[in-house]
């Protein structure tokens, strides 16, 4: 069963604005981390938060997870075009099988 | 190898062959997912393999998929009887334990 679940489903903006998406999620968990794919195939990493960190940066990036809430959210700030792409979040459940489970994406578009 | 590979990029069967994915996982890393995503879809999880453990089978959909990695190094993921419903892009991703998943560049399948 899916672990995250990632929202919106699609998020269209301009470019320089900020771009926010979420994730929840419904079990503990070890960590939590969010991947982008551009059009085409491969994932690419971007942040890891662990269970016990509450905010993350990175760059333009800043990941916040609220274990109270089992919710995570990446904000991307001043968005360029190039930032178009899927952004997915994926779960490390704590306790368990360590397999990484992903949510369906969030869809962002950059308008230039 | 510097990254994941998957082998082969592309691949085009006909309905009931069956067919083989290869992936080469980064050296050293003890964990190896295989996941299956449909066009404009999320990651499906197939199965994953730790280390020595029995690989964790919960994603597979059905008994005409089966997965092998051996030497804890080298994985395939074989698909009997291929049908049409079996078609999507393929990804691999290796990890430390519980760490930073890094994906291969994935292999289409085409079923007609």
């Amino acid at each position: 069963s899916q672990q995250g679940e990632e929202d919106p489903q699609a998020l269209s903006i301009q470019e320089g604005e900020n771009a926010t998406m979420n994730c929840s999620y419904k079990t503990s968990i070890n960590n939590l981390q969010w991947y982008r794919q551009n059009s085409g195939r491969g994932l690419v990493h971007l942040i890891l938060i662990r269970s016990n960190e509450r905010e993350k940066h990175s760059g333009r990036l800043r990941v916040t997870l609220d274990t109270s809430k089992k919710s995570s959210s990446l904000l991307i700030t001043a968005s360029r075009a190039a930032d178009t792409a899927s952004y997915f979040c994926a779960t490390v459940r704590a306790g368990g099988s360590e397999k990484l489970v992903f949510g369906k994406g969030t869809k962002l578009t950059v308008n230039p | 190898g510097a990254g994941v590979s998957q082998s082969p990029s592309n691949k085009v069967t006909e309905k009931g062959k069956d067919v083989e994915l290869r992936c080469d996982p980064i050296s050293g890393h003890t964990a190896l997912y295989w996941y299956r995503q449909s066009l404009g879809q999320g990651l499906e999880f197939l199965i994953y393999f730790q280390g020595n453990s029995a690989p964790d089978k919960s994603g597979l959909p059905s008994d005409r998929f089966s997965a092998e990695r051996t030497g804890g190094s080298v994985s395939t993921l074989t698909i009997q009887r291929t049908q049409q419903e079996d078609s999507a892009v393929y990804l691999c991703a290796s990890s430390p334990v519980g760490g930073q998943g890094t994906f291969g560049p994935g292999t289409r399948l085409t079923v007609l």
